[in-house]
This record gives C-alpha cells, sequence and structure tokens, in this order.
C-alpha cells in the first residue's frame, strides 16, 4: 500500500519564476492539505483540497494556488518566486473529518535562488 | 492567531536518560497531536489526545493534555538514539480543518 508521494523531491528555481509541485495521497484517501515548513520551523497550512473544491487556506498570498483532480492527487503552485518562499513543501492526506489522522509525504525541497 | 510555543527547542542527552518536553498555548484546542520528523522526511504521527488531563503512554513515550487543553507534555524513558528527531506538536481548535504546528524540538540522543 503506497503511502503519500511527492513529486519532485527536490527543486532549484530562481526569483519571478513559477512552479508546480504534485501529490498522490495514500490509498483510499479524499483530502489533501498542503503545509510549507521553513528551515528549522514547523510546518504551516497552505490550504486544503477535498471533493476538488479549496475548504480551508492559510495565511498566504495569492501567488499559491492549488487543484485537486477526480482521482484525489493535487497540484500546488506558486507563481512569481520569492526567496522566501524557500523551504521544504508536505503533502498530508487523510479521509473524511473529524479527528483526522493525517499522513505526510517527504516533501520536496524547493530553493528559490 | 493561534501560537504553540515548545520547549526546550534543542535538547542533547545521553542514551539511558529521561527527559520532557512541553508544548503551550494561550488558545483552547479540541485536540493536539504530536509528531516526530526524520531528516528528508516528514512528520509522524504519534499520538492524539483530545480530553483535558488525558494521559495516553506509546512503549516509553508518555503523552499528556493539560487539564485546561492549553498545554501538553511529551515524557521519553531510558532515551534511545532512535529516539533521535524532531518533535512536533499540533493543535486543532473546534471545527477548524488546519493543524496549527510547533516550532519543534529537535531531540539528540547521543549513545
Amino acid at each position: 500500500d503506497a503511502g503519500v508521494t511527492q513529486s519532485p523531491t527536490h527543486l532549484i528555481k530562481t526569483r519571478g519564476q513559477q512552479v508546480t509541485l504534485r501529490c498522490s495521497p495514500k490509498s483510499g484517501h479524499d483530502t489533501v492539505s498542503w503545509y510549507q515548513q521553513a528551515l528549522g520551523q514547523g510546518p504551516q497550512f497552505i490550504f486544503q483540497y477535498y471533493e476538488e473544491e479549496e475548504r480551508q487556506r492559510g495565511n498566504f498570498p495569492d501567488r499559491f494556488s492549488g487543484h485537486q483532480f477526480p482521482n484525489y492527487s493535487s497540484e500546488l503552485n506558486v507563481n512569481a518566486l520569492l526567496l522566501g518562499d524557500s523551504a521544504l513543501y508536505l503533502c498530508a492526506s487523510s479521509w473524511g473529518t473529524g479527528y483526522e489522522k493525517l499522513f505526510f509525504g517527504s516533501g520536496t525541497q524547493l530553493s528559490v535562488l | 492567531t493561534q501560537l504553540l510555543e515548545q520547549s526546550p527547542q534543542f535538547l542533547s542527552i545521553q542514551e539511558g536518560e529521561n527527559l520532557t518536553v512541553y508544548c503551550n498555548s494561550s488558545s483552547v484546542f479540541s485536540s493536539l497531536q504530536w509528531y516526530r520528523q526524520e531528516p528528508g522526511e516528514g512528520p509522524v504521527l504519534l499520538v492524539t489526545v483530545v480530553t483535558g488531563g488525558e494521559v495516553k503512554k506509546l512503549k516509553r513515550l508518555t503523552f499528556q493534555f493539560g487539564d485546561a487543553r492549553k498545554d501538553s507534555s511529551l515524557h521519553i524513558t531510558a532515551a534511545q538514539p532512535g529516539d533521535t528527531g524532531l518533535y512536533l506538536c499540533a493543535g486543532r481548535s473546534g471545527s477548524a480543518r488546519q493543524l496549527t504546528f510547533g516550532s519543534g524540538t529537535q531531540l539528540t540522543v547521543l549513545p
């Protein structure tokens, strides 16, 4: 049973560029959440997708956008990259609501030069 | 904005020692989770506590949720090198779908 898979594992971009990160949830899960983890910090919530719609959003600018596909996989897009966007981007999947047990992927390490 | 403060930020101990890490907030959480994260990996859920005063044990790890549901602690007995990692607490308030994470405690257990 495959867990949460993310691609790519590492990515280097320059300021102003755009990036797309991908996530496949754990089998049986229908909800995907994205988190940004800066070096030495805990993860910060970006947004959550369920039934192909954004259900909740954290305190991130509109440069951060996402999408969920019918097969529950998800993409995170970041436009006009800034140096401060350099971080580990984590995808977490879960099923349903309530006391959700999140399963995290290994993340995509994004470096913006 | 709900904040979770973890202490200490860094902890280095010898194998066999006991330790406690803390997670504190001025906000009330409906549930609180503890995760462990190793380099190059995502956080892995250790436990979820939902009731004030609740105590859960996972082998040598003991987790406690404060009576007022604003704080939590993680106690490790007889630490082993395999316990090394970043320990994160994360809280959820009411019907919020997002988790608020603390900044973590980096634990190193030396053989």
